[in-house]
């Protein structure tokens, strides 16, 4: 049961442009939320987080909006460079702070100059 | 200072062997957590080990053990293995606090079971 859904497994933006990328989660309990990107033969790095107190962080290009009524969150990254090209995993955790923390399946972001 | 380490990088076994993977954290983190990376299924939890305790654990079976050990290191170990547990292991370290989410992973060790 994947409790944290992307549903995309892939996007494709032109160089520039907004990249938008989904993710949804079934589990009520899940109170925070991250985004990691991941490059081929590398470890995932975490990229930006949100509480569920919150609707919206900002970091520089990237955003991420939180939407607890439909369970649903996105990362926006603006404008898209080449260099973003990775897969992009959503994650969430269930409170207490400790480590078990599920991931989705993530999306791979191809961005084209 | 350092990232999170795994040894060996790389790795070939042969179904029925056991296997033995290593993970160094970022100096100062108390929580180690491994993962495997399939295609299609994207990282499972695996386990989290907190001050040489398991703290938590995913919905893999037994054979998938591992230990912290007083330096915060971390092993996990697969007994038995099959084909099906080829895969990307990867382990991510964070200081463990109540409300320290961030983790920092490691490059991952690949393994093939033949």
């Amino acid at each position: 049961d994947q409790q944290v859904k992307q549903n995309s497994p892939s996007l494709s933006v032109q160089e520039g442009r907004i990249s938008i990328l989904n993710c949804d989660y079934t589990n009520s309990m899940f109170d925070y939320f991250l985004w990691y990107k991941k490059y081929p033969a590398e470890g995932p790095t975490f990229l930006i987080s949100i509480s569920s107190i919150k609707d919206k962080n900002e970091d520089g290009r990237f955003t991420v909006f939180l939407n607890k009524s439909a369970k649903h969150l996105s990362l926006h990254i603006v404008p898209s460079q080449p260099g973003d090209s990775a897969v992009y995993f959503c994650a969430a955790s269930a409170g207490g702070g400790y480590q078990k923390v599920t991931f989705g399946i993530g999306t791979k972001l191809q961005v084209i100059p | 200072k350092a990232g999170v380490t795994q040894t060996p990088r790389y790795l070939i076994k042969t179904r029925g062997q056991q296997v033995t993977l290593s993970c160094s954290p970022i100096s100062g983190h108390r929580s180690v957590s491994w993962y495997q990376q399939t295609p299609g299924q994207g990282l499972q939890f695996l386990f989290e080990y907190f001050s040489e305790t398991q703290r938590n654990k995913g919905n893999f079976p037994g054979r998938f053990s591992g230990r912290q050990f007083s330096n915060s290191r971390s092993e996990m170990n697969v007994s038995t293995l099959e084909l099906g547990d080829s895969a990307l292991y990867l382990c991510a370290s964070s200081l463990g606090g109540a409300g320290d989410y961030e983790q920092y992973f490691g490059p991952g060790t690949r393994l093939t079971v033949t």
